[in-house]
């Protein structure tokens, strides 16, 4: 079974300033692992995976996050953030066997202050 | 880019009636969909998964009788909220994997059915 920890579930910030979402994944098998970002009554818009290779992960809209095996972590980062990245974020991961299903946090609300 | 269409966006029934939403692959052939539920501010649960041309497999604790699901074609999967009560009131969303697992595109998602039952 696996499972995601998104530990910080808002996280304030004013406008320009750097923000990183926190996310530590438990699985027995190797993962895929997945930002998406949520707008109020929307679907989820993917941000960024990390499927194998290069741990440093580049995504849309400015934001990038890392990959790190030995703290099973996938944190989230933007170096300046706009108030239009105010979003529900969550971290997802993926079993690469099976009918890999997809597992969410419990989401990160990142409030962007102006 | 792989787009899925989901509709209707909002729907308002009356407790007892049955609530139909659509999930349709625009421009490519979604195989496997994935129904998910959503509780306010809270996070997804996958409600279960649909391959196209057989029985949808449903997660623990998911009525399969209440929570009707069909993925008769390539292009569309459908589920139908059956005998609906007010808590069955939620944010539903889909969702469409693209390519072989995760090694593709990874998966798309409809913009979600915000069903409130009265």
């Amino acid at each position: 079974a696996q499972s995601v920890t998104q530990l910080d579930s808002q996280v304030p910030v004013f406008e320009e300033a750097p923000v990183e979402l926190r996310c530590n994944y438990s699985s027995s098998v190797s993962v895929y692992l997945f930002w998406y970002v949520q707008y109020p009554n929307q679907g989820l818009q993917l941000l960024l995976k990390y499927l194998s290779g290069s741990t440093l992960v580049k995504g849309i809209n400015g934001f990038e996050a890392e990959f790190n095996k030995s703290q099973t972590s996938f944190h989230l980062r933007k170096p300046s953030v706009h108030i239009s990245d105010t979003a529900e974020y969550f971290c997802a991961v993926s079993d690469p066997g099976g009918y890999q299903k997809v597992t969410f946090g419990t989401g990160t609300k990142l409030q962007v202050i102006p | 880019g792989a787009v899925v269409s989901q509709h209707p966006s909002r729907v308002i029934c009356k407790s007892g009636t049955s609530v139909k939403i659509e999930c349709r692959s625009l421009d490519f052939q979604a195989t496997t969909m994935f129904w998910y539920r959503q509780f306010p501010k809270q996070s997804l649960m996958l409600m279960a998964t649909s391959n196209e041309g057989s029985k949808a497999t449903y997660e623990q604790g998911v009525e399969k009788d209440k929570f009707l699901i069909n993925h008769a074609s390539l292009t569309l999967s459908t589920l139908t909220v059956t005998s609906a009560h007010p808590e069955d009131s939620s944010f539903y969303i889909c969702s469409a994997r693209l390519g072989q697992g995760a090694r593709g595109y990874g998966y798309t998602f409809g913009s979600g059915t915000r069903l409130t039952v009265v």
